[in-house]
């Protein structure tokens, strides 16, 4: 069966430093691959997606970056972290563009302080 | 623009009592529409998936509805129980021909007390 991976569980950073957050998928091949952000009573936004190893798009022009070295294997990254990206990360898979469900991880809850 | 939106934004119903959830969109073309729900803290768990043919989809307790030429949904929720208590997530997926940019709803907040 398919699972997907997702850590760290919570993660408090000072505002500036680096961000790693890595997300992997076992039991498929090829999925798409997709970070989400919910901030705090908000709905869930799309931050990047990708459909293959190195190919990423971005969603909306922030402060983050995303890179996928590997097939089932997606990482969330940022330089120098804003008190604005707070928030609850997911990252989901799914097994095709159009009809796929969208399974998620477990989140990741980051407070940039 | 696409667009999702639900209302409540929240609901305080009592265990035992139902209670109804609704979903309007604007994501043109549509391929289906998912209803999610997600236990605070956790990643989001499909509970059904409705197509442009399926009026009604039910899944235990829960059921959904589909009225593609308005754009709406609902999703009933029976007997509700302490464990129902989560926010509820309307999914919209376009019909683009390209990956696929899933369309979230903010969600409703039930809380089901006794």
């Amino acid at each position: 069966s398919q699972t997907i991976h997702q850590w760290p569980a919570t993660l408090v950073q000072p505002v500036g430093s680096p961000l790693s957050l890595e997300c992997t998928v076992e039991g498929t091949s090829n999925p798409n691959l997709y970070w989400y952000r919910q901030a705090a009573g908000r709905g869930l936004q799309l931050l990047f997606y990708s459909v293959g190893i190195g190919q990423i798009s971005s969603e909306v022009p922030q402060n983050l970056s995303a890179s996928r070295p590997q097939d089932r294997q997606f990482i969330l990254s940022s330089k120098k972290l804003l008190l604005s990206d707070s928030g609850f990360y997911l990252c989901a898979w799914s097994s095709g563009p159009r009809t796929g469900e969208a399974f998620f991880g477990q989140g990741t809850r980051l407070t940039v302080v | 623009k696409n667009q999702v939106e639900q209302s409540p934004q929240s609901l305080i119903i009592l265990e035992g009592k139902n209670c109804t959830l609704q979903c309007n969109y604007t994501v043109s073309p549509f391929s289906n529409l998912r209803w999610y729900k997600q236990d605070t803290g956790r990643g989001p768990v499909s509970l059904t998936i409705m197509t442009f043919s399926e009026n009604t989809k039910s899944n235990g307790r829960y059921t959904a509805t589909l009225d593609a030429d308005t754009k709406q949904s609902s999703l009933h929720i029976t007997a509700s129980q302490l464990s129902d208590s989560a926010s509820y997530i309307c999914v919209v997926r376009g019909n683009t021909g390209t990956a696929s940019k899933l369309t979230f709803g903010t969600g409703t907040r039930l809380q089901v007390t006794l």
